[in-house]
């Protein structure tokens, strides 16, 4: 069963345009992961926010959570054409086994 | 560090046939998975293993899936009979229990079309 739903599918914007796309689970975690995947290949780890933490920044990805809300979202900014790919959240409740979402597809237009 | 490798790439088989999948970790990865992502949706985990014993089998069709991994390094993914739902990518993918900030590495994958 799939634990997190990515929102929205698919994403469409600019080049230097800002992307957010946010991850809703269910059951409490011990944390959540975001996830890359170009077409044709494998997951790319992004960046793992940790229950106790609200923000987490890497380069040009912001990530938040929100345990109340059973939330989290990834912002991209300044978008490039490499940036086009689908993401996922994983999460895990015991930091052991991680469930991963459904997936955005984004697409930056050049 | 060398990534996870697996092979082949891509497999066509018949249904009921019989088909195996191969995963290399990376070194000193002691945890392997491997998932099922079907076409347009999120990777599902099949099985974990910690070292070569099996953590979490409960999603592995076991009536058609079996995996092993044999000396706590290689893994293979076998499905026989396989049926035209088994279509997906395979997914392996390995994490160093002492670094769990960086996530999984996941291989590029074995896509697998049943006709």
């Amino acid at each position: 069963s799939q634990q997190g739903e990515e929102d929205p599918q698919a994403l469409s914007i600019q080049e230097g345009e800002n992307a957010t796309m946010n991850c809703s689970y269910k059951t409490s975690i011990n944390n959540l992961q975001w996830y890359r995947q170009n077409s044709g290949r494998g997951l790319v780890h992004l960046i793992l926010i940790r229950s106790n933490e609200r923000e987490k920044h890497s380069g040009r990805l912001r990530v938040t959570l929100d345990t109340s809300k059973k939330s989290s979202s990834l912002l991209i900014t300044a978008s490039r054409a490499a940036d086009t790919a689908s993401y996922f959240c994983a999460t895990s409740p015991s930091g052991y086994k991680y469930i991963f979402g459904t997936g955005t597809r984004l697409k930056v237009l050049a | 560090e060398a990534g996870v490798a697996q092979s082949p790439r891509y497999k066509i088989i018949e249904k009921r046939q019989s088909v195996a999948f191969w995963c290399n970790p990376i070194s000193g990865h002691a945890t392997l998975y491997w998932y099922q992502q079907i076409l347009g949706q999120g990777p599902k985990l099949l099985i974990q293993f910690q070292n070569n014993g099996v953590v979490d089998d409960s999603q592995l069709p076991k009536d058609r899936f079996s995996a092993e991994r044999l000396k706590g390094v290689d893994s293979t993914l076998k499905i026989q009979p396989a049926k035209l739902e088994d279509s997906a990518v395979y997914l392996c993918a390995s994490r160093s229990p002492g670094r769990v900030d960086y996530g999984y590495t996941f291989g590029s994958g074995t896509r697998l079309t049943v006709v």
